[in-house]
C-alpha cells in the first residue's frame, strides 16, 4: 500500500521566513497529489492539487508546490509566510487508476508563524 | 452549491456504549463518501469509504462500522465503544476520480 511522509512534524518560523515542507509518497505509478491545511477550529480545506502538466501548482494564498517525479516528491513552499499561515498542513496521495478515489494522507506538519 | 453536514460537533460517551454518527451532502447526487480519523500527530486514517448506496469499503478492521442508506446520507457507528476509539472523526465526499475532497467540521468524541 502506499505511503505518505511528512518528515516534519513542527515548524516554527517568524513572518516573512520562508515555507518549505516536505512531503514523499511511495507510490510508483500515476498520483494525483493534494496539500490541504487546516487553520485552528476550522475544516480542513484544500490548497492545492495536482493531476497532470506544469509540476509547478500554484494554489491559494500564495502556495505553490512542486511535483519532482524522480524523487517521488511534493513539496509545499511559499516565498514569505504571514502570522495567519499558522495552521496544519497535510499532504495527500491519490493513486490515479484509484476507484473509489480514496486519499492517503501524511501524518502532518503543525506550522506555527511567530509575529 | 454542494454542503456537507456532520453531527454532533462534540460526544462524550461512556466506555461500552453505543455511537452514531451522522453525515449528510447537499447539492450533488451519487457522491463518494468517506470516513476518517484524526489522531494528534498521526494524520487522517481512512476508515470507511462508500461510492453508492449500501456500498461500503472497510480499510482498518476495528470496532466501528459504516452504512449509507441514503445517497447522500452516511453513517458511523459503533454498538460498543472503546476508549481507544476517542478522536476526531471526519467525513468527507467526492465527485468522483482525480477530484479533492471537501470535508465536514468533524466530530470530537470522548470515551470515557
Amino acid at each position: 500500500a502506499q505511503s505518505v511522509s511528512q518528515h516534519n512534524h513542527h515548524v516554527i518560523l517568524s513572518e516573512a521566513a520562508s515555507l518549505e515542507l516536505g512531503c514523499n509518497y511511495s507510490y510508483g505509478g500515476t498520483v494525483n497529489l493534494f496539500w490541504y491545511v487546516q487553520y485552528p477550529g476550522q475544516h480542513l480545506q484544500l490548497l492545492l492539487k495536482y493531476f497532470s502538466g506544469d509540476p509547478l501548482v500554484k494554489g491559494i494564498k500564495g502556495f505553490e508546490a512542486e511535483f519532482i517525479k524522480s524523487k517521488f516528491s511534493f513539496n509545499l513552499r511559499k516565498p514569505s509566510v504571514q502570522w495567519s499561515d499558522t495552521a496544519e498542513y497535510f499532504c495527500a496521495v491519490n493513486p490515479g487508476n484509484n476507484a473509489g478515489n480514496m486519499l492517503t494522507f501524511g501524518g502532518g506538519t503543525r506550522l506555527m508563524v511567530k509575529p | 452549491s454542494q454542503t456537507i453536514h456532520q453531527w454532533p460537533a462534540t460526544l462524550v460517551q461512556p466506555v461500552g456504549s453505543p455511537l452514531s454518527l451522522e453525515c449528510t451532502v447537499e447539492g450533488t447526487s451519487n457522491p463518494n463518501l468517506y470516513w476518517y480519523r484524526q489522531a494528534a500527530g498521526r494524520g487522517l486514517q481512512l476508515l470507511f469509504y462508500s461510492i453508492g448506496i449500501g456500498q461500503i469499503s472497510s480499510e482498518v478492521p476495528q470496532n466501528l462500522s459504516a452504512s449509507r442508506p441514503q445517497d447522500r446520507q452516511f453513517i458511523l457507528s459503533s454498538k460498543k465503544l472503546l476508549l481507544s476509539d476517542s478522536g476526531f472523526y471526519l467525513c468527507a465526499w467526492s465527485a468522483g476520480t482525480a477530484d479533492g475532497y471537501t470535508f465536514g467540521s468533524g466530530t470530537r468524541l470522548t470515551v470515557v
